[in-house]
């Protein structure tokens, strides 16, 4: 295991709050990533970060901002939560420095959006 | 644009029978990942393909890569109940970034 910790683990909002969800690693590894996953679209990629302040969008950013301050804290933040964002997030992390490695998972958040 | 897809999207099995996944990608890719996930846990890495005609193996599970025919397969030999789980393959593009295929819930029964 990566050490990958996800907070909070379950959450419950209603449309329009903002929320921020965390992915804490301890491995030091230069890449992470924030998944979401919903059935029958597999895993698609919000955003991702190559280094401190380094982020790029993915596949669905529309809606979502992400920071990263520290290299062991990534932040995915819905600045102002829909029904459509109700899912499970993922967060992921991989060494990056050989291109080839494996990403490692965290254990997930899973987020409701009343 | 890379896409992935995978086939079947669902597969009930009887114990000690053999299956293949199979995961179908659309342009050029360089490394083809197998991961497994659990029922309401996390993905857990399964294999890394990185060339044409790459197998790897592990326990009954085996996977092969055909980058010309843009193909990966995960054969499964003999299931067993603990194999039963959604598998995923990805396809890797721009060096860093994976594209998912949609899963393949396997169900394993005696």
């Amino acid at each position: 295991d990566a050490g990958i910790t996800q907070s909070p683990r379950h959450k419950v909002t209603e449309t329009g709050t903002p929320v921020t969800l965390r992915c804490h690693q301890t491995e030091n590894h230069r890449y992470m990533y924030w998944y979401r996953q919903d059935p029958g679209h597999g895993l698609r990629l919000i955003h991702y970060s190559y280094g401190v302040k380094d982020t790029d969008k993915g596949e669905v950013s529309d809606g979502y901002s992400v920071s990263r301050s520290k290299t062991e804290d990534f932040l995915l933040t819905l600045e102002s939560a829909t029904s459509s964002q109700t899912s499970v997030y993922f967060c992921a992390t991989t060494p990056g420095e050989i291109y080839t490695d494996t990403q490692y998972f965290g254990p997930g958040t899973r987020l409701t959006v009343l | 644009e890379l896409k992935v897809e995978q086939n079947p999207l669902f597969l009930s099995m009887q114990e000690g029978k053999n299956y293949t996944i199979y995961c179908n990608y659309s342009t050029t890719s360089d490394r083809l990942y197998w991961y497994r996930q659990d029922p309401g846990k996390s993905l857990e890495s399964l294999f890394v393909l990185l060339s044409n005609g790459a197998v790897k193996q592990e326990g009954r599970l085996m996977a092969s890569l055909d980058t010309k025919a843009r193909l990966s397969t995960l054969h499964i030999t003999a299931a067993v109940h603990d194999l039963s789980a959604t598998y995923f393959c990805a396809a890797a593009y721009n060096t860093d970034k994976l594209i998912f295929g949609t899963g393949t819930r396997l169900q394993v029964f005696p």
